[in-house]
């Protein structure tokens, strides 16, 4: 049980192109869901927090009009990358959290390359 | 400032030895303490966690060792393989907050 899925698993863009990622809990309802950036042998930074139906709280100096966050639903949140440029490339993970539950569930991730 | 504290940064350890991580904290708030594997190229996978009222939990080959006292939590992995190569990282959290802190993690290497 608790698995959170990915979608694209890669994507190539151009620079100045917007992509979604989506992300989905495909067995349990996720009360949050988070987003995180990784770099290459470098840890998990946080990008941003959502609840269902809420705003996205964003880390600092995440800046929340570059990265889009919807959690439309319980099942599914997407991170849009608004004008994307090179040094976005990154590898985006999800997690997401069921209400009496302390731990996240991590997604495969989505490997973002902007040429 | 980092929550948490990982090291070493990365572990060569022959097959069938013991492969040992450690990480410290200073927030004693924190009460829910994962470790988490990582493949390359795909997501972090929960190995095993512990809460505080425990000082060990084993899970097969993996033990977590919890020293509140000290306020540090380590990793082992038992009988180690090959297929164990990976990096790991050690997470903390507090159970009324959503944020989960990362250690900066260790890249395991089992040689046969």
């Amino acid at each position: 049980g608790a698995v959170v899925s990915q979608h694209p698993s890669w994507v190539i863009c151009k620079s100045g192109t917007s992509v979604k990622i989506e992300c989905r809990s495909l067995d349990f309802q996720a009360t949050t869901m988070f987003w995180y950036r990784q770099f290459p042998k470098q840890s998990l930074m946080l990008m941003a927090t959502s609840n269902e139906g809420s705003k996205a709280t964003y880390e600092q100096g995440v800046e929340k009009d570059k990265f889009l966050i919807n959690h439309a639903s319980l099942t599914l949140s997407t991170l849009t990358v608004t004008s994307a440029h090179p040094e976005d490339s990154s590898f985006y993970i999800c997690s997401a959290r069921y209400k009496s539950s302390y731990e996240q569930y991590f997604g495969p991730g989505t490997r973002l390359t902007v040429t | 400032q980092q929550q948490v504290k990982q090291s070493p940064q990365s572990l060569i350890v022959q097959k069938g030895g013991i492969s040992i991580i450690n990480c410290a904290y200073e927030n004693t708030a924190f009460d829910y303490f994962p470790w988490y594997q990582q493949f390359p190229g795909k997501g972090p996978a929960l190995l095993i966690a512990i809460r505080p009222d425990v000082s060990e939990k084993k899970e097969g080959r993996f033990t977590i060792s919890f020293n509140k006292s000290a306020k540090q939590f380590s990793l082992h992995i038992m009988d180690s393989q090959p297929g164990d190569s990976a990096t790991y990282f050690c997470a903390a959290s507090t159970s009324t907050g959503n944020q989960f802190y990362f250690g900066t993690g260790t890249s395991l290497t089992v040689i046969p």
